[in-house]
């Protein structure tokens, strides 16, 4: 049990377009998911969480409105982000946990994101 | 503050050799939940195990052993008669109970077992 995917599990695109990145718990209702970014050989760094129906919140340096946050159901979370720049390149993983803030997250396998 | 220190940053063993996970962590908060997760070279990370303040027990599980002490903020994880499968980056994490806390992981640390 609790299985979290992640699609696309890598992506290239060219710089100034805009990349999606699908989170979706697989057996379980996500009360709260997670964003994280890694940058190699790094630990993990939040980006923001999400509760269904509701507005990201976004940890302090990371823009709201490059990384645009939706999470429209209990099993889904996107980021999308807008006019990516090499910068941009790194390993997004999101996770996902039942009953919010202090419950365990569970992990998706990750995307790996390549701004040319 | 909360903080999370792995000292290790690698570590090389021979198979079959014990290998000790040092985790080091500090909060204010009297509850707070301990976490560690493996990360292979896939890169998916993998829950392990999850510990709540106010128990101490040590847990076993299979090869995995966690070691729990309060009094020296500590929460070490050993992996014993490693494997090759167990090489990987192992992450300890902290997570704390007053309004909105965050999920704190330590470094890392790179664990390569060798045969």
């Amino acid at each position: 049990g609790a299985v979290v995917s992640q699609h696309p599990s890598w992506v290239i695109c060219k710089s100034g377009t805009s990349v999606k990145i699908e989170c979706r718990s697989l057996d379980f209702q996500a009360t709260t998911m997670f964003w994280y970014r890694q940058f190699p050989k790094q630990s993990l760094m939040l980006m923001a969480t999400s509760n269904e129906g509701s507005k990201a919140t976004y940890e302090q340096g990371v823009e709201k409105d490059k990384f645009l946050i939706n999470h429209a159901s209990l099993t889904l979370s996107t980021l999308t982000v807008t006019s990516a720049h090499p910068e941009d390149s790194s390993f997004y993983i999101c996770s996902a946990s039942l009953a919010g803030y202090t419950d365990t997250q569970y992990f998706g396998p990750g995307t790996r994101l390549t701004v040319l | 503050a909360q903080k999370v220190t792995q000292a290790q940053t690698e570590i090389s063993v021979v198979e079959k050799e014990d290998v000790t996970l040092d985790c080091v962590y500090e909060t204010r908060d009297t509850t707070y939940y301990l976490f560690w997760y493996k990360q292979p070279p896939s890169g998916e990370l993998v829950f392990l195990i999850r510990r709540n303040s106010f128990d101490e027990q040590n847990e076993i599980s299979g090869r995995y052993s966690w070691n729990f002490q309060k009094s020296t903020s500590s929460f070490n994880f050993t992996i014993t008669a490693s494997q090759v499968v167990d090489s990987a980056v192992y992450f300890c994490a902290l997570l704390g109970s007053g309004g909105y806390n965050k999920l704190i992981f330590g470094a890392g640390t790179r664990l390569a077992v060798h045969p």
